[in-house]
Order: C-alpha cells, then structure tokens, then sequence
C-alpha cells in the first residue's frame, strides 16, 4: 500500500516567492493534517482536515498561508509570500478518522534565502 | 494546553548498550502516547503507542509503559545497534477539541557508534 506522498521533497526559492506544496494521503483516510517542523524541534500542527472540512486551522498564519482540500483527497498548503524564517520542513500526514494512527509523508523541505 | 518534554540530546551511545529517552506530558483527561522516530533524511514513522494506563507498547526491541500516575512515557531497549541512530519524538494526542492532533515533544538524537 503506498504511503502518503509530498512533492516536492525540496524547495529553494527567494523571500517574497510564493510557493505550493502537494500532498496525497493514504487511500481511504479521511483525515489529513499539515504540520510544520522547524529544524531541531518537533513537528506542530497547522491545519487538519476532516474530508474537505479545515476542522482545526488555528495555528495557521492566514495572512501569508493558505490551504485547500479539494475533492477531500489530495491537498495544497500554499505560502505566498514566503519569508526567511519560513524556512523549514513541512509534513503531511493522514489518519483512517481522526483519533487513529497517523502516518507522515517523508516532508517537503523549504530554504527561503 | 497539553504539552510533552523529553529529555534533550544527543544521546551518544555504544553499540549493545542500555537506552532510555525519558519522556512526559501535561495533558487533560486520557491522552494516547506514542514514540516517532526520523531516521536522517526520511520522514516519521510511528514505532509504538498505547492508550491508556498500563498499557505497554513495543516494536523492534523497544519499550514503552504509559504511567499515569507519574505522567511518563519512557522509551528503553536493551541493546541498541548502530541502525537505531535517529531522532526520537515522544507524542500525545489531544483531548477535547485538540483530539486527534498529535502534539510533539522537540526530539531527542540517538547516536549509537560500533
């Protein structure tokens, strides 16, 4: 069975870039969660989603990031515009139903310079 | 909130060695426990859990109790191997309206040499 996947594994783009990551979960699970993970800590939470419901966006920066999950599959985590300290690796994850184990994509890596 | 510490590395050890990686957590009501591990340039991947007191969870030589009467989760193999070298997260999932969310502690890098 394959995993979750992420694309791309490794982004460098200039401050002030947007940028977009992909993501497509385990098929059948029904929740999806991004999490960021700054290098040398864990991994927090951003937004989960139930299906195509953002059922927990409150650590979230809205002014810069956004995200979608259209068709409660695939999703996007979209930063626009990125600044240095966006720096980080972002991790996707998805769940059968949330409060089930959790499986993480192996993250896309930003450098913002 | 609900919160976890672990104790902070690196942890440098010989191959055949004790380990233990403390680990506990604040949390309301129940939480479920878990242990992630990141080997270098993958991304995580769960190595045991439990859910709920007493509970013992293990995979690949490792051990976990979830303690809820001292709040602890501590991970334990009796002897490591130079492929155990990663990083280690001790994780809880939230209560309430934070269920299922997993909240992390910030890792602990286990090095193992031969």
């Amino acid at each position: 069975e394959a995993g979750v996947v992420q694309s791309p594994r490794y982004k460098i783009i200039e401050k002030k870039q947007p940028v977009a990551f992909w993501c497509n979960p385990i098929s059948g699970h029904n929740t999806l969660y991004w999490y960021l993970q700054n290098l040398g800590q864990g991994p927090e939470l951003l937004i989960r989603y139930e299906n195509e419901e953002a059922v927990d966006d409150s650590q979230l920066p809205k002014d810069r990031f956004s995200a979608e999950r259209l068709k409660g599959v695939d999703s996007t985590l979209k930063i626009q515009p990125a600044e240095l300290g966006d720096s980080a690796v972002y991790l996707c994850a998805s769940s059968p139903d949330a409060g089930n184990t959790i499986y993480f994509g192996e993250g896309s890596w930003l450098t913002v310079v | 909130g609900d919160s976890v510490t672990q104790m902070e590395g690196p942890v440098t050890l010989s191959e055949e060695a004790f380990l233990t990686i403390n680990c506990t957590y604040t949390a309301t009501g129940y939480p479920s426990l878990f242990w992630y591990v990141q080997y270098p340039g993958e991304g995580l991947q769960l190595l045991l859990k439990a859910t709920k007191a007493d509970d013992k969870g293990s995979n690949k030589g490792f051990e976990a109790t979830y303690r809820k009467e001292t709040t602890s989760f501590h991970l334990e193999k009796g002897s490591v191997q130079v492929s155990d070298s990663a990083v280690y997260f001790c994780a809880l999932t939230g209560y309430g309206g934070s269920q299922g969310n997993l909240i992390f502690g910030k890792g602990t890098k286990l090095s193992v040499k031969p």
